[in-house]
């Protein structure tokens, strides 16, 4: 069964950082891109970033560009998200989701969400 | 910049049809895919390649695409169908779009 479940979030000052993960299981991960999708409250869903199988490439939604930097490791079967300069405006549910076919790009899988809060 | 366009709601009886558009330029160079999400909950791939069904969705769910507006198509509309729906593309250079949303009501 495939697994996907975020930790990290929390409650952060304008301007600090956090690191979010997400473990994966029950697939072969490292055959698959992994993306961040995140959803301020009460707003609807805005993709973040992705990388593909082997890290070798990323990109990133222009309002996260140089704050924001996306990583896996593939021994771990884990997707990491480090989030530096935090703003008010960052503040959402963050997403792990798998990419079954990067030529069409869609998410067959999510995680459960991890709450980041930015406030003083 | 490109964007998606869906209606913010649509609303049906039990029983009847709910049609959700998205309209977008590149729509007919780029797949949709439709998400369902209920309050407090992670959206969950209801179509994708415009009309592909995923496994263990309801065969009331299709999709289908007419130039630059692709269309899910809830047939039947049940009382757990009551959800946001999202679509969601890609641009040329490969970024993520979604649509705003639209909240499906069930009278």
């Amino acid at each position: 069964e495939v697994q996907l479940m975020e930790s990290g979030g929390g409650l952060v000052q304008p301007g600090g950082s956090l690191r979010l993960s997400c473990a994966a299981s029950g697939f072969t991960f490292s055959s698959h891109w992994m993306h961040w999708v995140r959803q301020a409250p009460g707003k609807g869903l805005m993709w973040v970033s992705r990388i593909n199988g082997d890290g070798s490439s990323t990109s990133y939604a222009d309002s996260v560009k140089g704050r924001f930097t996306i990583s896996r490791n593939n021994a771990k079967n884990t997707l990491y998200l480090q989030m530096n300069s935090l703003r008010a405006e960052d503040t959402a549910v963050y997403y792990c989701a798998r990419d079954p076919d990067p030529s069409t790009t869609y998410f067959d899988y999510w995680g459960q969400g991890s709450l980041v809060t930015v406030s003083s | 910049s490109y964007e998606l366009t869906q209606p913010p709601s649509v609303s049906v009886s039990p029983g009847q049809t709910a049609r959700i558009t998205c309209s977008g330029d590149a729509l007919p160079k780029q797949y949709a895919s439709w998400y369902q999400q209920k309050p407090g909950q992670a959206p969950v791939l209801v179509m994708y390649e415009d009309s592909e069904r995923p496994s263990g969705i309801p065969e009331r769910f299709s999709g289908s695409n007419s130039e630059t507006t692709v269309t899910l198509t809830i047939s039947g509309v049940q009382a757990e169908d009551e959800a946001d729906y999202y679509c969601q593309s890609a641009d040329s250079s490969g970024s993520v779009l979604f649509g705003g949303g639209t909240k499906l009501t069930v009278l």
